[in-house]
């Protein structure tokens, strides 16, 4: 079974640039899950959906930060100005569904420099 | 407001001992907690759960123990290899929704 891709692998802008990252996750997989890890953090969820709904968007920064899932199967996250904080790994997560005791998949994430 | 803690950032043990990993957590309402492995460059990957109907589930060298009342869980690996050598992640989270994560413990098992 193929895992949850995610690319780029690795991106470097300047602030106040925009960027893009795309996730597939495991195919049949509902529930999708965006997370942001600052170095020396555990991950922080910045958005969930089910299917193509958004279930949990309540710590995405909205002035800058947008997602999207069309079709409920791949999803985008979008940064737009970036700042120096947002440096970070940006994974991507997948699960069945959202019914009880579901292990979340983790893709190998995208790592983010703002210069 | 972080409210899964992992107050070790680092662990050292000699390989062939056990290796315990601790987690304290805030949120009474968390019902199921999970231990994920990461790897640098790599996403984490799923370990082991438990749920909070249990105190202590079992998969070949891993055992997580949960105790409710002192809302602690614990990885134990019997005994640790060096191929364990990695950051392990609690997360704890109410079932349906996003995982809470701790900071991480860095773990080093030497030969």
């Amino acid at each position: 079974e193929a895992g949850v891709a995610q690319s780029p692998r690795y991106k470097i802008i300047e602030k106040r640039q925009s960027v893009a990252f795309w996730c597939n996750p495991i195919s049949g997989h509902a529930t999708l899950y965006w997370y942001q890890q600052i170095l020396g953090q555990g991950p922080k969820l910045l958005i969930q959906f089910q299917n193509n709904g958004v279930v949990d968007d309540s710590q995405l920064p909205k002035d800058r930060f947008s997602a999207e899932r069309l079709k409920g199967v791949d999803s985008t996250l979008k940064i737009q100005p970036a700042k120096l904080e947002d440096s970070a790994v940006y994974l991507c997560a997948s699960s069945p569904d959202r019914s009880r005791y579901n292990e979340q998949f983790f893709g190998p994430g995208t790592r983010l420099t703002v210069l | 407001d972080q409210q899964v803690k992992q107050n070790s950032p680092s662990l050292s043990v000699q390989e062939g001992r056990i290796s315990i990993l601790n987690c304290d957590y805030t949120n009474s309402m968390f019902d199921y907690f999970l231990w994920y492995k990461k790897y640098p460059a790599e996403g984490p990957t799923f370990l082991i759960s438990i749920s909070s109907i249990k105190d202590k589930n079992e998969d070949g060298r891993f055992t997580v123990f949960l105790n409710k009342s002192a809302k602690h869980l614990s990885l134990h690996i019997v005994p640790s290899q060096p191929g364990d050598s990695a950051v392990y992640f609690c997360a704890a989270e109410i079932s349906g929704y996003a995982l809470n994560f701790g900071k991480g413990t860095s773990l080093l098992v030497t030969p």
